[in-house]
């Protein structure tokens, strides 16, 4: 069983248009769950760390919440430069370091 | 965040040979990690590369096929031997201090023929 689901696989908007991107986890004693983007051809940049469930977090256009099961990321008025795939990832109890992700959300923003 | 310089950023390798992926990091980090992200697919680690000492590997992954080196604080590699197509894939190297964020190079394409 996964550990962390994002939902939906794709996602295409209009510029403009709001929507959310889901990620849900399944690991105990989480410290940590974090956003990141990817474009074509390059590494992951970092968005946010959320630590705690009622976390919320916000840079530009994009808003990270969490609960006790998922995580949220809240996109405003997206604009094509948005355009990139959005990945999840947790890092649980129990000492370990490592950081387990998602398969991602490929956001497409159409002007 | 640190930065981390990342080569070669693609090659294109025999079947049978062996490819070694460097990441040089501008600064000191506590972890560093190796992920493989296959076409379309998010990212598998592969090991956590540990200074001094062998590195730790994530089931499915094994030693002798991804040998890794890490002999200071700022630097590690990741070999991938005796190639086949199916070792096709990017693979990045990922650096951390503590709780923080892990940050990432630039991934290294790599396709076996």
């Amino acid at each position: 069983e996964d550990q962390v689901t994002q939902s939906p696989e794709a996602l295409r908007l209009q510029e403009g248009e709001s929507s959310s991107l889901n990620c849900s986890y399944t690991v105990s004693g989480l410290r940590g769950l974090f956003w990141y983007r990817q474009d074509p051809g390059k590494g992951p940049e970092f968005l946010f760390t959320l630590y705690s469930a009622g976390e919320e977090k916000e840079k530009e256009r994009l808003k990270a919440t969490l609960t006790k099961k998922e995580s949220f990321l809240h996109i405003t008025a997206p604009k094509p430069e948005d355009s990139a795939t959005y990945l999840c990832a947790v890092q649980e109890g129990g000492g370990s370091e490592k950081l387990v992700f998602g398969k991602g959300t490929k956001l497409t923003v159409n002007p | 965040s640190a930065v981390i310089s990342q080569k070669p950023s693609r090659d294109i390798c025999q079947r049978g040979t062996s490819l070694t992926i460097q990441c040089q990091v501008d600064s000191q980090v506590t972890m560093m990690f190796w992920y493989r992200q296959q076409p379309g697919q998010s990212l598998t680690l592969i090991a956590t590369a540990n200074q001094g000492s062998e590195a730790t590997y994530e089931s499915g992954f094994v030693i002798d096929k991804f040998p890794i080196s890490r002999p200071n604080l700022t630097f590690s590699t990741l070999t991938v031997s005796n190639m086949s197509p199916e070792d096709s894939s990017i693979y990045l190297c990922s650096g951390r201090t503590g709780n923080t964020e892990a940050f990432f190079g630039q991934g290294t394409r790599l396709t076996v023929v």
